[in-house]
């Protein structure tokens, strides 16, 4: 069964200082990941997503992840964070449908704190 | 509409009742899911309906959990005899298809009492 995994409940930085939120998959073939952005009372807001093809992808609000096949990772970064970044940050994996029949797979999630 | 819509936005029941969560997608999604978003348990997949065609039933968490979706649009996830364990915010996401972005609702908080 696919897995992730969070390892930062929660993460407190800096008013423009750099940002990575670590996630780690367990899936038995290519995996589709996904980061995605909740803040408090709202849905959930996709930043970024790997398929295929180039292992570092570009997402809104400037962030970026990297895909290590061999690390089972997919980091999530940040040059520069923003006070309005502060949220919770979800990674997910899907199956190679994308998260077709059997849905995404989420992790628990880390609560990004900004201190000014 | 713009985005995927659900109501209610929050819903208080007492224990043992049912509760029906509506969820409508976004104009010409296919593929609607339906997750539970619990401190607990973190957000768990619970079922996915592609179209028209019979839904992937095995992440309801028990068979007091139901869902159906009414003409490949509107999906309506139905919980008999309501336990305080099902209280959490359910959410619905749809997308245009097989790897395709899915899109998330901004939920409904149940709270069973």
């Amino acid at each position: 069964a696919q897995s992730v995994t969070q390892p930062d409940i929660h993460i407190t930085v800096s008013e423009g200082a750099s940002l990575e939120l670590r996630c780690n998959y367990s899936y038995g073939a290519t995996p589709y990941l996904f980061w995605y952005v909740q803040s408090p009372g709202q849905g959930l807001q996709l930043l970024l997503k790997y398929f295929s093809g180039d292992t570092l992808v570009q997402g809104i609000k400037g962030f970026e992840a990297e895909f290590k096949r061999s690390q089972s990772s997919f980091n999530l970064r940040k040059p520069s964070v923003h006070w309005s970044d502060a949220a919770e940050y979800f990674c997910a994996v899907g199956g190679n449908s994308g998260g077709g029949a059997d849905g995404l797979t989420f992790g628990k999630g880390t609560h990004l704190i900004i201190q000014p | 509409g713009a985005g995927v819509s659900q109501s209610p936005s929050n819903k208080v029941t007492e224990k043992g009742k049912d509760v029906e969560l509506r969820c409508d997608p976004i104009s010409g999604h296919t593929a609607l899911y339906w997750y539970r978003q619990s401190l607990g348990q973190g957000l768990e997949f619970l079922i996915y309906f592609q179209g028209n065609s019979a839904p992937d039933k095995s992440g309801l968490p028990s068979d007091r959990f139901s869902a159906e979706r009414t003409g490949g649009s509107v999906s309506t996830l139905t919980i008999q005899r309501t336990q305080q364990e099902d209280s959490a915010v359910y959410l619905c996401a749809t997308s245009g298809g097989l790897r395709d972005t899915q899109y998330f609702g901004p939920g409904t908080r149940l709270t069973v009492l």
